[in-house]
């Protein structure tokens, strides 16, 4: 059994460029949840997709958005890329969307210059 | 407002030593919690749970916790702690019917530990 993993693992982008973000959800989880965690912060729940569609979001812009495929991979992109936006992106595969036991992958580092 | 409270930034205790890290919420119904660790360069695990039932929760890694209603605490703790256990160390609280979307983590407290 495989568990969450991420790419790319750091990245490094400049203000208003684009990303984007994967995350490989582990073996027969159909959901996946992305967070955000500011340096010296708790992580910050984005946006849920559960089988494909999402499933709950939290206090992001627009410019943050996200698929799921049918493997229960997902994306997550973030346009119009701003400083603050520098962060460790983690993202947890669960069983359902009840998320009550999560695995998170190891993070993808942002830095936008 | 729904919250959580790690007041204690930064740990250091000697190895061998017992440990107790502080986490204090506040949630309009019943929660579930959550305690998680997170090493340098790693994503987070989880340690221990409490959705219901005993207050005193086990964990892994030798970890246990207790749900303290009154207090709207939800201390962890460990008897003996090893050079390993150093990490960050994040507290969670979710609604009782435990959606993602609902789930807020504290800020999470540095544990360091002295040979």
């Amino acid at each position: 059994e495989t568990g969450v993993t991420q790419s790319p693992t750091h990245l490094i982008k400049t203000r208003g460029q684009q990303v984007t973000l994967r995350c490989s959800s582990q073996s027969g989880h159909n959901t996946v949840s992305w967070y955000q965690q500011a340096l010296g912060q708790g992580p910050q729940f984005i946006f849920q997709y559960y089988r494909e569609e999402e499933n709950g979001r939290g206090n992001f812009p627009p410019r943050f958005s996200g698929l799921q495929f049918p493997n229960y991979s997902s994306e997550l992109n973030v346009n119009a890329l701003e400083l603050d936006d520098s962060a460790l992106y983690l993202c947890a595969s669960s069983q359902d969307y009840r998320a009550e036991t999560q695995y998170f992958g190891p993070g993808t580092r942002l830095l936008v210059l | 407002a729904q919250s959580v409270t790690q007041p204690d930034i930064h740990i250091t205790v000697s190895e061998g030593a017992s440990l107790e890290l502080r986490c204090n919420y506040s949630y309009g119904a019943t929660p579930y919690l959550f305690w998680y660790v997170q090493s340098p360069g790693q994503g987070l695990q989880l340690l221990l749970k409490y959705f219901s039932g005993d207050t005193l929760v086990q964990g892994i890694k030798g970890f246990e916790a207790e749900f303290k209603r009154s207090q709207s605490s939800f201390n962890l703790r460990k008897p003996s702690v090893h050079w390993s256990d150093a990490a960050e160390y994040f507290c969670a609280v979710g609604p009782g019917y435990s959606s993602a979307s609902k789930i807020i983590f504290g800020s999470g407290t540095r544990l360091s530990i002295r040979p």
